[in-house]
């Protein structure tokens, strides 16, 4: 079975400073998709950026990037310039091939201190 | 603008009792999810349902049911709440003709508390 693991629960980050979050994830397969999705305290989920296994070249979006290590099955999150509306939970999930059924990890709340 | 929009934010429900959390969606979407997010936990997907009166039991079904009548509309029923129901549930839709990797889209989610 797959699975997603978040090993850092907190995370916190001054303003203006970069702060990386760390996502594993174990599978058998070799294509599927990988995901960030980030909770602000509004609780509407959207999607920060999507990574596809098939492509080496990192996925970014303005300040969010991504370092995709399919060898090491490892997914972290780079967020650059943090500002104080990046705050929320930010979950990492798991996207096999043929089905849009997402396997989440526990998330990390990242605070964001001016 | 992409909509799911679950129609209660805040219930509280009286343990044996029979709940219906509704979710719509208006972007002709043929996936619907219901997933309960719980401290700790992440978000675990109950059922997903990909047409119209389709629908498969997600990884934690025990307790409740669902019902696809109209594409749009996507219902989780707890037949007879109890108190470890209580947690955030969160609606969900996404294209289904893409096969994966699609843009999930969320609705604000709907928090029960089973007293």
């Amino acid at each position: 079975a797959q699975t997603v693991t978040q090993s850092q629960p907190e995370m916190s980050v001054q303003e203006a400073e970069t702060v990386t979050l760390s996502c594993t994830y174990d599978t058998s397969e070799s294509d599927y998709y990988l995901f960030w999705y980030k909770q602000p305290p509004s609780r509407q989920m959207i999607l920060v950026i999507r990574q596809e296994a098939y492509k080496q070249q990192n996925a970014t979006e303005n300040r969010f990037s991504v370092n995709f290590q399919k060898a090491a099955k490892s997914f972290s999150l780079k967020i650059s310039d943090s500002q104080l509306g990046d705050a929320a939970m930010y979950f990492c999930a798991f996207n096999p091939y043929n089905t849009d059924k997402l396997i989440f990890g526990t998330g990390t709340r990242l605070q964001v201190f001016p | 603008d992409v909509k799911v929009t679950q129609s209660s934010r805040y219930l509280v429900k009286r343990t044996g009792e029979k709940v219906f959390l509704e979710c719509v969606q208006d972007m002709d979407h043929e996936n619907m999810f219901w997933y309960r997010q719980d401290p700790g936990l992440g978000l675990r997907l109950i059922y997903f349902s990909y047409d119209v009166k389709m629908k498969e039991k997600g990884d934690i079904p025990e307790g409740y049911s669902v019902s696809r009548e109209k594409k749009e509309r996507f219902s989780l029923i707890l037949e007879s709440a109890s108190t470890n129901q209580t947690s955030m549930y969160l609606c969900a839709s996404s294209r289904g003709d893409a096969g994966s990797g699609n843009t999930i889209y969320f609705g604000e989610g709907s928090w029960l508390t089973v007293v």
